[in-house]
């Protein structure tokens, strides 16, 4: 069945520090979206990315799709507590919008 | 902001006891969804609900698992004879459209004992 992979599982920073995780599906997507999950909490959408090729920015985070819609990576620039949380990307294929999430990439940030 | 909700937030119940899980979904939302979580694990995919009947499921979906939306707002999950490896954190999703990003809910902890 359809895997997707996100590397590292686990990165610690110095605040103010470059973070990046990377994720891979084994399928060709539809459709990839970035979640974050706080510690006990839930999954909060971040982003939709659709094309190819695509990127988009949210004030630190920068978001990419690959050009042949199989992986994507999510960019954060100059760290910040507040960016502490599990980061998911989830693929999306087919008719329906069932996502398939990655495994997850845990950030930890040291002030 | 507009939330789902979901209740309870923690149920402990004994294996082979049937249990439901509840959730509100944000009302204008046309596609409900239950995922679940074993702790520290990723994500996994259960069920898919458009148009008052599901859309997809996943291998994990059982015949043990059975999903309504009864009354036009709420939208349950039941488990018919719970079995330890249930015990997971359960999310309710939904979104307005399909292929747009999911708002979850906060999720109950169903423990079985």
């Amino acid at each position: 069945g359809q895997q997707v992979m996100q590397i590292p599982q686990y990165q610690h920073v110095q605040e103010g520090e470059d973070f990046t995780t990377y994720c891979n599906s084994s399928t060709t997507l539809s459709n990839i979206q970035w979640y974050k999950q706080r510690p006990g909490g839930h999954p909060v959408f971040l982003i939709q990315l659709v094309k190819s090729g695509e990127v988009k920015k949210q004030k630190r985070l920068t978001f990419q799709f690959g050009e042949a819609k199989k992986n994507s990576s999510l960019h954060i620039t100059a760290t910040q507590t507040t960016d502490v949380g599990t980061y998911f990307c989830a693929g999306g294929r087919g008719a329906t919008n069932k996502l398939i999430f990655g495994t997850g990439t845990l950030l930890a940030v040291q002030p | 902001e507009p939330e789902v909700t979901q209740t309870p937030s923690h149920q402990v119940t004994q294996m082979g006891q049937e249990v439901i899980l509840r959730c509100v979904p944000i009302s204008n939302h046309l596609y409900f969804y239950w995922y679940r979580q074993i702790l520290g694990q990723k994500v996994e995919f259960l069920v898919s609900f458009y148009n008052n009947e599901i859309s997809e499921k996943s291998e994990i979906f059982d015949d043990q698992f059975s999903v309504e939306r009864p009354d036009g707002s709420n939208f349950t999950l039941k488990i018919r004879s719970t079995k330890l490896e249930d015990s997971a954190m359960y999310f309710c999703a939904s979104s307005e459209e399909n292929f747009y990003g999911y708002t979850f809910g906060s999720g109950t902890r169903l423990t079985v004992v």
